[in-house]
């Protein structure tokens, strides 16, 4: 089926620790998004990619960096991992229509 | 800037009951606003979004939102509730105000729905 395809679907790290969460969507859309979801805080925007070459901040993008690496994939990466980074990160993307989602990564870093 | 609020992080009804979830929002300008769902251990779904043309909006699995710009709401109903809409449901916002991305969206603390028998 069509989406946004996220990978891992869970991850542990060490604090300090470095890794890249992979997303890819198949729906030919433009722009893309990392979210990170924490329990009552709903969702916050982390970094988007309005079109390919493109990368912005969101509202907390400290400590993490992105990649568009073609129209299909954008990845997030932690250079160094700390325990507040532990979450559930979302990919989504979208064109002339509302977000789509991928099914989520949920890291813990200890 | 544009935010939501979510009132009641959690909202129990009965089978049968009429489900309605709360959201007030800020804008400065005219708003775009969606709700979504998000079941467990998975991504969130669209369920229904706003964009100035009706202001009664109606979703799938039977729900609909009513946009009253003098009350600043996007309060969320559904007649009937039924076991399966148990999930977390969650109000955004969009920023932007022009152009056609949705995607810079603001969300809700969002609101977890139990579905008793």
């Amino acid at each position: 089926n069509a989406g946004v395809t996220q990978t891992p679907k869970f991850q542990v790290l060490k604090t300090g620790q470095s890794m890249t969460l992979q997303c890819a969507q198949d729906m030919n859309h433009n722009s893309m998004y990392w979210y990170r979801q924490d329990p009552g805080m709903g969702l916050r925007l982390i970094y988007y990619s309005a079109s390919e070459g493109t990368t912005d901040k969101g509202e907390v993008p400290n400590g993490y960096n992105v990649s568009r690496l073609n129209k299909r994939e954008f990845s997030l990466r932690l250079e160094s991992a700390a325990p507040s980074q532990t979450s559930v990160y979302f990919c989504a993307s979208s064109g002339s229509s509302p977000l789509h989602f991928g099914n989520g990564t949920r890291l813990t870093v200890t | 800037a544009q935010s939501v609020t979510q009132l009641g992080s959690h909202v129990s009804v009965s089978e049968g009951a009429l489900v309605l979830l709360r959201c007030n929002y800020s804008s400065s300008v005219p708003p775009y606003l969606f709700w979504y769902v998000q079941y467990p251990n998975q991504g969130l779904q669209l369920l229904l979004k706003y964009t100035s043309a009706a202001t009664l909006v109606k979703g799938i699995n039977g729900f609909e939102a009513e946009f009253k710009k003098s009350e600043t709401s996007f309060h969320l109903t559904k007649p009937s509730a039924h076991m399966s809409d148990a999930a977390e449901y969650f109000c955004a916002v969009r920023v932007n105000a022009g152009g056609t991305s949705y995607g810079k969206l603001t969300f809700g603390q969002g609101t977890i729905l139990t579905v008793h028998p």
